[in-house]
Formats: C-alpha cells, structure tokens, sequence
C-alpha cells in the first residue's frame, strides 16, 4: 500500500522556469495538504484542498497554484520560480473529521 | 490565532535517559493535537494524537504525551530513548473552529548520544 506518492523527488530549476510537483493518494481520503519545510521554520502550508473541486489557500501560497483534478491527485504548479521556492515540499493526505494526516516522502526543489 | 510553539530547537540526550519535548499551543476551544516524528530524509509519521478524554495518550515507539489545558501545553515523553529516537519532532494543531488547516510547530530535532 504506497499511501502518499510525490514526484519528482529531486528537482533542480533555474529562475522563471516552471514545474508541477504530483501528489497522489491511494486511501481515498478526501481531503489533501501541501506544505513546504525550511530549516528552523517547520512546516507551512501552502494549499489545502478539502475534497475534489475545492482548493483553499494556505499560510504562504503566493507563487503557486494547485489542481485538484480528482479524488486521488492535488499538483502544485510553480509557474515562475523563485530561490525563495526553494524547499522541501511535502503532500498529505487526511482522514474524515478529526484524523491524522499522512505524507509523502518529500520533493526537494532547489531554483537557482 | 491559532499558534503551537516548541520552545526547544535542539535536545540532546543520552541513550537510555528520559525525554521530554515541550509544545504549547493557542487555541480558542478543546483542542486536538498532534506529535509527528520525521526521520532524516523522510516524510512525517503520527507519534500519537489527543482528542478528548484520558489526557495521557500512548502512541507508537514508547511514546506517550500529556494534555495539561491549564498550561496549554501537549509535551511528549520517552523514558528511556533508543539511539534510533533521534529524529525531528514536531507538534501540530488544527488552524481554527470549523478548519483543518494544521499548524506545525518549528520541530525538535533530537540528539541521542551513544
């Protein structure tokens, strides 16, 4: 059972260019998370979607759009990147009601 | 606005001694909280998690974690850590009433000594 799956898992850009980053769940919850982590600042989110069709912004979502373009899947486009992008990127996925979430291992992103 | 702050940064114990890492939250109503380990590389894994009741919960690896509303505090505790112990901790809260927008703390990143 993969959970949570994100790729790429290492993306190296250079300023301007683009990228989606891919997140698919198998639990079939509804709700899914992306967050960035930069050291000393834990966790951030950037886009929440709370099921299929809704997206909701996060603590730090300039920068960035998001798709959820269905149960299992919720990209994050960065259509112009920035060295400030640069992060660990990490996708969750979350029960019904009050539950846990569940991440991917992390897409580290690094934009020179 | 709906906070979790973890006061330490770095924690280093010695392999067998007890362990305990402080988070304190902001939160308007009961809260439900959350303590998630990362290993180095890899992604977040639940510890352990209050929602009501019994304020001492036990979670996975031996961990256990206190709910005190009167200190607003949620602190996880190990009695005797194991050298695979060390790893970043982080506390997490929902963002507010009626939103399951989750608020991590910065994290511990835990030092054992051999």
């Amino acid at each position: 059972n993969a959970g949570v799956t994100q790729t790429p898992k290492f993306q190296v850009l250079k300023t301007g260019q683009s990228m989606t980053l891919q997140c698919a769940q198998d639990m079939n919850h509804n709700s899914m998370y992306w967050y960035r982590q930069d050291p000393g600042m834990g966790l951030r989110l950037i886009y929440y979607s709370a099921s299929e069709g809704t997206t909701d912004k996060g603590e730090v979502p300039n920068g960035y759009n998001v798709s959820r373009l269905n149960k299992r899947e919720f990209s994050l486009r960065l259509e112009s990147a920035a060295p400030s992008q640069t992060s660990v990127y990490f996708c969750a996925a979350r029960t019904s009601g009050r539950g846990e979430l569940f991440f991917g291992e992390g897409s580290r992103l690094t934009v020179l | 606005a709906q906070s979790v702050t973890q006061p330490d940064i770095h924690i280093t114990v010695s392999e067998g001694a007890s362990l305990e890492l402080r988070c304190n939250y902001s939160y308007g109503a009961t809260p439900y909280l959350f303590w998630y380990v990362q290993s180095p590389g890899q992604g977040l894994q639940l510890l352990l998690k209050y929602f009501s009741g019994d304020t001492l919960v036990q979670g996975i690896k031996g961990f256990e974690a206190e709910f005190k509303r009167s200190q607003s505090s949620f602190n996880l505790r190990k009695p005797s850590v194991h050298w695979s112990d060390a790893a970043e901790y982080f506390c997490a809260v929902p963002g507010g009433s009626g939103t399951y927008k989750y608020i991590f703390g910065t994290g511990t990143r835990l030092k054992v000594l051999a």
